[in-house]
């Protein structure tokens, strides 16, 4: 089956600033690459799908990019309301993992 | 506006079985999979596989072979995730989620606890 990682498992950073996750696939999944954020207590929610289009009523300072094993979410802009943990997922084929996950926090 | 509403936490001793429930309203049933997630206390999620609701076609992943059961009552729009031989690790919040291949809509979770 296909890997998935995330580095970092977590970061703190200042609200404005720029965040970077990364997701990489043990193999190429080309564009079947999905983020979603969980907030503390709550539900999943999907952030970007296709690797890089953007779920209707995300605000726009998410965004993605990557293919094939290696893959990116950015913040421009942290928000207070973006703490959460993010989870990228694979849907090239089935299994449909996700990735670990990678805590965001406010600094 | 589309919801996926699950049934409520359960209690089980190891052993036993539950099923729960997820209904669908504000779209057409049949036309999008339903796939079931969980998430241990603390950790991450975890694909469990999905259902076919066109056709009633199940798929597991592989972790779970065996002791899943999905299936579906169309006439209620509803779908169900049966679990058999409960152990203490299956202790776990279970979602059900809307899609194909990523998951647009979630359900609010089920909280299955197993223990003795």
């Amino acid at each position: 089956d296909i890997q998935m990682t995330q580095s970092p498992s977590s970061l703190s950073a200042s609200v404005g600033d720029r965040v970077t996750i990364t997701c990489r696939a043990s193999q190429d999944i080309s564009y079947y690459l999905a983020w979603y954020q969980q907030k503390p207590g709550k539900v999943p929610k999907l952030l970007i799908y296709g690797a890089s289009t953007l779920q209707s009523g995300v605000p726009s300072r998410f965004s993605g990019s990557g293919s094939g094993t290696e893959f990116s979410l950015t913040i421009s802009s942290l928000q207070p309301e973006d703490v959460a943990t993010y989870y990228c997922q694979k849907y090239y084929s089935d299994p449909y993992t996700f990735g670990p996950g990678t805590k965001v926090e406010i600094k | 506006q589309v919801q996926l509403v699950q049934s409520g936490s359960e209690l089980k001793k190891p052993g036993a079985s539950v099923k729960v429930s997820c209904k669908a309203s504000g779209y057409t049933f049949t036309r999008y999979a339903v796939n079931w997630v969980r998430q241990a206390p603390g950790q991450g999620l975890e694909w469990m596989g999905w259902i076919n609701t066109h056709t009633g076609n199940p798929t597991y992943a592989q972790d779970f072979t065996g002791r899943l059961v999905f299936s579906l009552d169309t006439s209620v729009d509803t779908a169900y995730l049966e679990i058999n031989g409960l152990k203490a690790d299956d202790t776990a919040v279970y979602y059900c989620a809307r899609g194909q291949n990523f998951f647009d809509y979630w359900g609010q979770g089920t909280l299955v606890a197993v223990s003795s």
